[in-house]
């Protein structure tokens, strides 16, 4: 079975710290996601990976990036925590484009 | 560029069926079905590649119009499992998924 693992499930940061949220996959997959998701609003796609160190924007990337060192991980990262960034942040990852995606449990980040 | 899916919500009773839309403004690829129950993550249902192709999983069947770029999902003789929030993921030539708002179902005895 795939396995997709996050770092924390919940996590409380203050408002300008650099926060660091890490997601781990175990099936080789090639796509890496990371979407945070808010009442009412969905999942909202913040930056996708195809390839390692390639990445590309999704629908808000503003105060966001990430990372893709290795293959199997993929990091997002809040360079500068803001209150309107507490939400829930879900990583996920597919085989190729169009595959299904597997989702890790997510993680709660509350930003005081 | 998110879909967009009706209804946000939805109550039923055992048995009964129900139908949650999904359209997009773009060309579609393909449509994603998810279903999250409270807490979890997002479990995939099934994908649908081809303009009317119709696919089942169970009791839960779903449509797309590639032409109209709509996708429809239709959960019959519903049970109390199939209580969660169902998400379509829509996805076009970029490769690139992106996920409507939800909707809520709850199933009651």
């Amino acid at each position: 079975d795939v396995k997709v693992t996050q770092s924390s499930r919940y996590l409380v940061k203050r408002t300008g710290e650099k926060v660091f949220l890490e997601c781990v996959q175990d099936m080789d997959h090639e796509n890496m996601f990371w979407y945070r998701q808010d009442p009412g609003l969905g999942l909202r796609l913040i930056y996708f990976s195809y390839d390692v160190k390639m990445k590309e924007k999704g629908d808000i990337p503003e105060g966001y990036s990430v990372s893709r060192e290795k293959k199997e991980r993929f990091s997002l990262i809040l360079e500068s925590a803001s209150t309107n960034q507490t939400s829930m942040y879900l990583c996920a990852s597919s085989l190729l484009a169009g595959n299904e995606q597997f989702f890790g449990p997510g993680t709660r980040l509350t930003v005081l | 560029q998110q879909p967009v899916q009706s209804p946000q919500a939805v109550i039923l009773r055992e048995g009964e069926d129900a139908v949650i839309n999904c359209s997009s403004s773009k060309a579609l690829y393909s449509v994603h079905w998810y279903r999250q129950k409270h807490g979890e993550a997002p479990v995939f249902l099934m994908i649908l590649l081809k303009g009317g192709e119709q696919k089942g999983h169970d009791k839960i069947s779903a449509s797309f119009n590639e032409k109209k770029q709509q996708s429809s999902l239709y959960l019959t003789a519903s049970q109390l499992s199939y209580s969660g929030t169902y998400f379509c993921g829509t996805e076009n030539n970029n490769n690139d998924m992106r996920f409507g708002a939800g909707t809520r179902l709850t199933v009651k005895p």
